[in-house]
């Protein structure tokens, strides 16, 4: 079964700083790898997918992340970070055959300083 | 416009009381979620629905009960509530894609338990 681990609880940046959240991933065969933001109160918005293909993927906001096989590793970056960008974000595994639930790792709240 | 939407986004109840809460998709997608958030921020799966199938059922008490009329919709209905089951339930839709039916998911925007 697939796992996610995201070590940081928080991450505290100052805006304009640039910004890596980590995520590893357990997964036997070639996983699907996600990045997805929720602000207070609000659902799960998608910032990024990794199926195949490129290792570094572009999301929307200005985010991106790379998928690193040999670390088990899709971390994601943003060069400089905004005020608005403050939210939890979720790393999530899923499976890239058949009935797969997608995993969840336990959220990096991010915290943005001026 | 809202691709999945979940009613209500507020439900506040008594223990002991039976709910319900409605999920929509208006995405075309063939598979159907719920995803219990709680205090933490940690999400689990708890059940799946594939063109109305049950496909996924996670250790869930058997108070929870799933039911997709069509592949458009899943409920979730809960007996006999407890204090433990205060959380954030979220709905997502996904569509076979690449062979896999974890291709892409789509959030509503959840629905807020709390049991009183």
């Amino acid at each position: 079964a697939q796992s996610v681990t995201q070590p940081d609880i928080h991450i505290t940046v100052s805006e304009g700083a640039s910004l890596e959240l980590r995520c590893n991933y357990s997964y036997g065969a070639t996983p699907y790898l996600f990045w997805y933001v929720q602000s207070p109160g609000q659902g799960l918005q998608l910032l990024l997918k990794y199926f195949s293909g490129d290792t570094l993927v572009q999301g929307i906001k200005g985010f991106e992340a790379e998928f690193k096989r040999s670390q088990s590793s899709f971390n994601l970056r943003k060069p400089s970070v905004h005020w608005s960008d403050a939210a939890e974000y979720f790393c999530a595994v899923g499976g890239s055959t058949g009935f797969q639930k997608l995993v969840f790792g336990t959220g990096t709240r991010l915290l943005v300083s001026p | 416009d809202t691709a999945v939407s979940q009613t209500p986004k507020y439900l506040v109840t008594q223990m002991g009381n039976d709910k319900s809460i409605k999920c929509e998709q208006n995405l075309g997608h063939d598979t159907m979620y719920w995803y219990k958030q709680d205090s933490k921020k940690f999400l689990k799966i708890m059940f799946s629905y594939n063109n109305k199938e049950l496909i996924i059922n996670e250790t869930v008490p058997n108070r929870f009960s799933p039911k997709s009329p069509d592949k458009a919709h899943l409920n979730l209905h809960i007996n006999s509530l407890e204090l433990g089951d205060s959380a954030v339930y979220f709905c997502a839709s996904s569509q076979m894609g690449q062979g896999s039916f974890s291709y892409g998911y789509t959030f509503g925007s959840g629905t807020r338990l709390t049991v009183v």
